[in-house]
């Protein structure tokens, strides 16, 4: 079965700080990442995905991901965290069989000033 | 491009109320149609996946009867959660695709979500 895991409930970043946020997934066949960002009380925003190619994918608001194939990873990245980065970050698989999503349990982002 | 308005935003009604949820897809047409439900602090539980002209498909555990979706066009689906109660209290969001990327790898497109408060 596919799934992902997002092993941090919470991350405390300094701005000006580089931040991760971790996911691993577990996929049959090639997978086919995504990350998202949701604000309070409102719906989820496309930040990046991984479906094949570079290791390293850029995405919106200086975010980056980087695919690890051999630790089945997809780490969220940013080289300097900003106060309005603080946030609910989901990541995503998408299920084999159909264009539904697998999510991640979320991790809330704290950037402290 | 790509926008998904969801309404209302909030709602707050008593128990046993029908409360209709709308999700439209703005600029673009949308084939499918996802339904989410977000408890506090808690991931998105994918409820049912709604296909234009076709029933819905709902997904292990949630009750077709009391969640009625109906996506009646290409550009609205909508979520009716019948004579609702307090345990039916949540966060209910919605997510699009486009026509053209159905079966694709291209990002769901998603409302800002729903806060339903049932007294």
């Amino acid at each position: 079965a596919q799934s992902v895991a997002q092993p941090e409930d919470q991350v405390n970043v300094a701005e000006g700080n580089p931040l991760t946020v971790k996911c691993t997934y577990s996929v049959s066949g090639n997978p086919y990442l995504f990350w998202y960002v949701q604000y309070p009380n409102r719906g989820l925003q496309f930040l990046l995905k991984y479906i094949t190619g570079d290791n390293l994918v850029k995405g919106s608001y200086g975010f980056e991901a980087e695919f690890n194939k051999s630790q089945t990873s997809f780490h969220l990245k940013k080289p300097s965290a900003l106060v309005s980065d603080s946030a609910l970050y989901f990541c995503a698989v998408r299920d084999a069989g159909n264009y539904q999503l697998i999510w991640g349990a979320g991790t809330k982002l704290i950037i402290k000033p | 491009g790509a926008v998904v308005s969801q309404h209302p935003s909030w709602v707050i009604c008593k128990s046993g109320t029908s409360v209709k949820i709308e999700c439209r897809s703005l600029d673009f047409q949308a084939t499918t149609m996802f339904w989410y439900r977000q408890f506090p602090k808690q991931s998105l539980m994918l409820m049912a996946t709604s296909n234009e002209g076709s029933k819905a498909t709902y997904e292990q555990g949630v009750e077709k009867d009391k969640f009625l979706i109906n996506h009646a066009s290409l550009t609205l689906s909508t979520l009716t959660v019948t004579s609702a109660h307090p345990e039916d209290s949540s966060f209910y969001i919605c997510s699009a695709h486009r026509r053209q990327d159905a079966y694709s790898n291209q990002p769901q497109h998603f409302g800002d979500g729903t806060r339903l408060s049932i007294l």
